[in-house]
């Protein structure tokens, strides 16, 4: 079974407009990650973030994370067109070893 | 290229055959993991190791799979008497045990396989 949930499913914005996709997940973790899958390629990791932290920024992406109501939120600033992609939240608990559990992804479009 | 390498990159092939995928992950990484993702869904943990020993399974991983990691380096995933419904794509991903990105996991561009 999934643990995160992304919100939306599908996101289609301007080139230049900022996007933001939100994650909720259900059970205690010791991280959360976002990945980005180009269509038929490979996951690239984007950026993680402890249960400790609150924000992490890297380049024009701003991660959120908030413990309390099991929620994350990936900001991409001023887009380009190669950001089309699907963004895949992804979960680490403390009870396993780094097995990451993803989300079913949001499918971002940018128009140009 | 030091990254992730995966073959093959498809495969096709009959119901009731058996295949076997490769993973080849960056040379210093001790874990390994197989991950499987169908259309329009995120990927699903399948198996991972640490050096050779395999530490965990998913409820996923059926009798007829298989996985091995032998020397600690490659990884070979096996499939046998494929169903339909194991067409989907199987990733490998790769990380380090320690360090500052232990939790950071380096996917291959997977083996897409298709069972007619």
């Amino acid at each position: 079974s999934q643990q995160g949930e992304e919100d939306p499913q599908a996101l289609s914005i301007q080139e230049g407009e900022n996007a933001t996709m939100n994650c909720s997940y259900k059970t205690s973790i010791n991280n959360l990650q976002w990945y980005r899958q180009n269509s038929g390629r490979g996951l690239v990791h984007l950026i993680l973030i402890r249960s400790n932290e609150r924000e992490k920024h890297s380049g024009r992406l701003r991660v959120t994370l908030d413990t309390s109501k099991k929620s994350s939120s990936l900001l991409i600033t001023a887009s380009r067109a190669a950001d089309t992609a699907s963004y895949f939240c992804a979960t680490v608990g403390y009870s396993s070893a780094s097995k990451i559990i993803f989300g079913s992804g949001t499918r971002l479009s940018i128009r140009p | 290229d030091t990254g992730v390498s995966q073959n093959p990159r498809h495969k096709i092939t009959k119901r009731g055959q058996n295949v076997t995928f490769r993973c080849d992950p960056i040379s210093e990484h001790n874990r390994l993991y197989w991950y499987r993702q169908t259309l329009g869904q995120g990927p699903e943990f399948l198996t991972y190791f640490q050096n050779e020993a395999q530490l965990e399974k998913s409820r996923l991983l059926s009798d007829r799979f298989s996985a091995e990691r032998p020397k600690g380096s490659f990884s070979t995933l096996e499939i046998q008497r494929t169903e339909q419904g194991d067409s989907a794509m199987y990733l490998c991903a790769s990380s380090l045990v320690d360090g500052p990105v232990k939790d950071e996991q380096f996917f291959g561009p997977g083996t897409r396989l298709t069972v007619l």
